[in-house]
């Protein structure tokens, strides 16, 4: 299995809303991450987790919170967001670095991402 | 932190040509150079990548060149095809997580 999996699909949402994206992978990776795209430019990291615990935060608001329940599973929560958090949202996962190695493997699989409407 | 810069940021080619992008970095201590596609409405896959341990690599129709000495490097795709026609960034990594990316190149081949 070489996928990674988010649902769902297409989000709308309003402003007071509460809401959960969510990602799968069964690729034995250790480290997930989610990334935010603007339509026409390049994916923004916005949280990497690595053996399950928070290792990068990209001074993201504290509207978006991201969970690692397992090695498997990504989610991210979203409350009242904002118009301009309007992206696609993009999870992916790659194999844990090892820092011993001199190039360690960093081949990052995206999944197919979910289009959030914020109104 | 690293800097990507990509070129073009639009490309038409005829079908059968070939299409280069090129892609320069700030920081010399960057060793990972992959190259993600992206369709219309779909997610980024990873084509090709290259270690800066390696000058060149090639997977078919795909071609990357890496001139560590000049910081930049390059995706080549030759005998295009209108399956190649959409997005793609360069990165660079420092091994931190963190992929830097380019601005993007919009491919479009022309049938």
């Amino acid at each position: 299995d070489t996928e990674v999996t988010q649902t769902p699909k297409h989000l709308v949402m309003g402003m007071t809303n509460k809401k959960s994206l969510k990602c799968e992978q069964h690729m034995g990776h250790r480290a997930m991450y989610w990334y935010k795209q603007k339509a026409k430019k390049p994916p923004e990291l916005m949280f990497v987790y690595s053996y399950e615990k928070l290792s990068i935060n990209e001074s993201v608001p504290s509207r978006f919170s991201p969970e690692c329940p397992n090695s498997s599973l990504l989610n991210l929560h979203l409350h009242a967001l904002q118009p301009e958090d309007s992206a696609l949202y993009l999870c992916a996962s790659s194999q844990e670095r090892r820092k011993s190695m001199k190039y360690p493997n960093e081949k990052l699989f995206f999944g197919s991402g979910t289009q959030l409407s914020v109104l | 932190g690293e800097n990507v810069e990509q070129h073009p940021s639009t490309l038409s080619v005829q079908e059968g040509d070939s299409a280069v992008i090129k892609c320069t970095y700030s920081d010399s201590a960057s060793n990972y150079f992959p190259w993600y596609k992206q369709e219309l409405g779909k997610r980024p896959q990873l084509i090709i990548d290259i270690r800066s341990n390696v000058g060149e690599k090639k997977d078919q129709r795909i071609a990357v060149t890496l001139n560590k000495t000049a910081k930049h490097f390059s995706l080549h795709i030759t005998e295009t095809q209108p399956e190649d026609s959409a997005v793609y960034f360069c990165a660079a990594s420092l091994s931190d997580y963190k992929l830097s990316f380019g601005a993007g190149t919009t491919v479009t081949v022309r049938a």
